[in-house]
C-alpha cells in the first residue's frame, strides 16, 4: 500500500471552497485514490474515489494530476457541517488490507 | 435505513471481564472488517473476514477475537479487556476485497473499561 501524508489540521470559514491535498509519491500503477469524512462519534463516510485526472459527484471533486503522486480534495462551499476529519487512503483490488492514515482535522469557522 | 448496524453502541465493562461487540449488515457483501479507533488517532484494521475466510493483522492481539456465523453478522470479543483496549469500535462492509469501492462503516460500538 502506498504511504499517504496530509496535513494534520485545516481552518476555513463558512462559504469558501476548501481543498485538501493528498501526498502519495509510491502510488503503484493499479491504485485508486478515496477519500473518507468522519464525524466525531460515527463511523468514516465514503466521499469520493477516482484513479485519474477529475471526478465530481455531489459532494465533493477530486483533482488528480497526471503523474498521480497526489490528490487534493475539493469540498465547494463549506458549511459548520463539514467540519470533520478527512482521510485519503490509496490501494488497488488486490489489496486486502485497507489502512488508514493520520487524517486532515478540518475546522470550519462562521 | 441504517445499513450496517452495530451493538451496543455504548459497553462499560470492567477491567478483565469479557465483552463482545456485534455488527450486522443488510447489504449482503462478502467482507466485513473491524476496526479499533482511540480518541483523536486513525482508525486501526484489527482483522477481516472474506466470506469466511479469516484475516488477521499481525499486531492484532490475541486477546481480540472474531467470529462470524453467516454473511450477515459479526463479532468482535475481547477476552480480557484491559485499561488499553478502552476505545471505538468499528464495523465496515464492502462488496468485494480489495482498496476498491465503498467501504460502509457503522456508527460504532464505544468501549470503556473500568
Amino acid at each position: 500500500l502506498a504511504k499517504t501524508t496530509q496535513p494534520i489540521s485545516m481552518d476555513s470559514y463558512e462559504g469558501q471552497e476548501v481543498n485538501i491535498t493528498c501526498s502519495h509519491n509510491n502510488i503503484a500503477t493499479n491504485d485508486y485514490i478515496t477519500w473518507y469524512q468522519q464525524f466525531p462519534s460515527q463511523g468514516p463516510r465514503f466521499i469520493i474515489q477516482g484513479y485519474k485526472t477529475k471526478v465530481t459527484n455531489e459532494v465533493a471533486s477530486l483533482f488528480i494530476p497526471a503523474d498521480r503522486k497526489s490528490s487534493t480534495l475539493s469540498l465547494p462551499r463549506v458549511s459548520l457541517s463539514d467540519t470533520a476529519v478527512y482521510y485519503c487512503l490509496v490501494g488497488d483490488i488486490r489489496d486486502d488490507k485497507i489502512i488508514f492514515g493520520k487524517g486532515t482535522r478540518l475546522h470550519i469557522l462562521p | 435505513d441504517a445499513m450496517v448496524i452495530q451493538n451496543p453502541r455504548y459497553q462499560v465493562t470492567q477491567f478483565g471481564k469479557p465483552v463482545t461487540l456485534s455488527c450486522s449488515q443488510t447489504l449482503n457483501h462478502n467482507v466485513m472488517y473491524w476496526y479499533q479507533q482511540k480518541s483523536s488517532q486513525a482508525p486501526k484494521l484489527l482483522f477481516h473476514y472474506y466470506d469466511k475466510d479469516f484475516n488477521n493483522e499481525a499486531d492484532t492481539p490475541d486477546n481480540f477475537q472474531s467470529r462470524r456465523p453467516n454473511t450477515s453478522f459479526c463479532f468482535l470479543d475481547i477476552r480480557s479487556p484491559g485499561l488499553g483496549d478502552a476505545a471505538m469500535y468499528l464495523c465496515a462492509t464492502s462488496r468485494d476485497r480489495g482498496a476498491v469501492g465503498e467501504l460502509f462503516f457503522g456508527e460504532g460500538s464505544r468501549l470503556t473499561v473500568l
